[in-house]
């Protein structure tokens, strides 16, 4: 069965201090990682797709990893308005397009 | 830019009243889902539907049918609403056919049952 542990649960950052988010998996055969955005009250935003170790994707202060085990979102100096749950979840392959979610770390940010 | 839009952000119904969710997509996506989600139990998937008229138990589908009648469209129905089907509800759509898998969610209906 897949499985997507994602930790801490939670995590209360300083304003500009960088840290990373970690999203470890069980799965058959990896068809694709998947890193959401999710703000209170809202659906999850699509943030980044990793296919395969080694993998490396960007967009401003975020910085998504993967390898064959886990997957790290960096985020670098972050600011408040980066506070939300950040999500993870993986596809297999033959997965009939479903996804496997991790339940989420919610990251507060102080400014 | 895409684009999943649900019918309704906040809903309060009645025990043993029958519930339409309705979720549209404008990305011609073949692939539709539909997920509740609770504090500490994460997204879960109740039904997806990989084509029109097509559809798949998730992992909790009691007490929930849908419908998909057209590829852009697809109803969550909860037949006989009960208290412990307070919840989110999320829509969520992805290529079948595309280079790439992610799904693209909706805004979500938070539902409750009284």
């Amino acid at each position: 069965e897949d499985q997507v542990t994602q930790s801490p649960e939670a995590l209360r950052l300083q304003e500009g201090e960088s840290s990373s988010l970690n999203c470890s998996y069980t799965v058959s055969g990896l068809r694709g990682l998947f890193w959401y955005r999710q703000d209170p009250g809202k659906g999850p935003e699509f943030l980044f797709t990793l296919y395969s170790a080694g993998e490396e994707k960007e967009k401003e202060r975020l910085k998504a990893t993967l390898t064959k085990k886990e997957s790290f979102l960096h985020i670098t100096a972050p600011k408040p308005e980066d506070s939300a749950t950040y999500l993870c979840a993986v596809q297999a392959t033959g997965a009939n397009s479903k996804l496997t979610f991790g339940k989420g770390i919610t990251l507060s940010v102080r400014p | 830019d895409v684009k999943v839009t649900q019918s309704s952000r906040y809903l309060v119904k009645r025990t043993g009243e029958k519930v339409f969710l309705e979720c549209v997509q404008d990305m011609d996506h073949e692939n539709m889902f539909w997920y509740r989600q609770d504090p500490g139990l994460g997204l879960r998937l109740i039904y997806f539907s990989y084509d029109v008229k097509m559809k798949e138990k998730g992992d909790i589908p009691e007490g929930y049918s849908v419908s998909r009648e057209k590829k852009e469209r697809f109803s969550l129905i909860l037949e006989s609403a009960s208290t412990n089907q307070t919840s989110m509800y999320l829509c969520a759509s992805s290529s079948r056919t595309g280079l790439t898998y992610e799904q693209y969610f909706g805004p979500g209906t938070r539902l409750t049952v009284t």
